[in-house]
């Protein structure tokens, strides 16, 4: 079990460029979430998917941003146009569905401190 | 809709005293409630959830937490702190009903353990 991993750890960017985040989840969770942390605060949930599809999206999630996850492995964050108000930490967390779907613990990643300048 | 209160932003100790940090939440819904910890540059780590039975619950690094349902709150404690234990603590809640299990975290708590 090598835990959650996100690829970069930190992102420097100008506003208005694009930004795309990957997460590479612990290999048998089905279940993919992305949260945001701005600094201060805790973590805001953006959106889940259950293997493929997503399922569920924040009103955080403007529609500068895209996430998807393709055959239900990786997932992959998009920001496009990025304004300095995205800086932020992204966090990914994955989980396994089994019984009671609510009460199973999300495993983080590390994190993509994203910078926008 | 679901709120978490850590009533405290900053907290500091000395080495080998006790903590606690305090949680309250709200919710029109039954909920299931943990405490996670962030290191420095690193993702989060889940320290205790409650989810039923025994209102303490004990979790690791020799921290425990008592939910207390007429008081809504969740504080999270530690008999004797080590300067390993200075990170952020976090409290959040899950709806019980809910098919996704979105967590809904409170603002954190920064622990730093003086020697």
């Amino acid at each position: 079990d090598t835990g959650v991993s996100q690829d970069p750890r930190h992102k420097i960017t100008k506003r208005g460029q694009n930004v795309t985040f990957r997460c590479d989840p612990i290999s048998e969770h089905n279940r993919l979430y992305w949260y945001r942390q701005t600094l201060g605060q805790g973590p805001e949930f953006l959106t889940y998917f259950q293997n493929e599809a997503q399922l569920e999206k924040s009103r955080l999630l403007s529609d500068r941003f895209s996430a998807e996850r393709p055959k239900g492995s990786f997932s992959t964050l998009e920001i496009q146009r990025t304004e300095q108000g995205d800086s932020a930490m992204y966090l990914c967390a994955s989980s396994v569905a089994s019984g009671r779907v609510s009460v199973n613990e999300q495993f983080f990643g590390p994190g993509t401190r994203l910078t926008v300048l | 809709a679901q709120s978490v209160t850590q009533l405290d932003s900053q907290v500091p100790v000395f080495e080998e005293a006790p903590v606690e940090l305090r949680c309250n939440y709200s919710s029109s819904v039954s909920v299931y409630l943990f405490w996670y910890v962030q290191y420095p540059n690193q993702g989060l780590q889940l320290l205790l959830k409650y989810l039923s039975g025994s209102t303490l619950v004990k979790g690791i690094n020799g921290f425990e937490a008592e939910f207390n349902k007429s008081q809504t709150s969740f504080h999270l404690r530690k008999p004797s702190v080590h300067i390993s234990d200075t990170a952020e603590y976090f409290c959040a809640v899950v709806d019980r009903g809910s098919t996704l299990g979105r967590l809904y975290f409170g603002r954190g708590t920064q622990l730093t353990v003086w020697p």
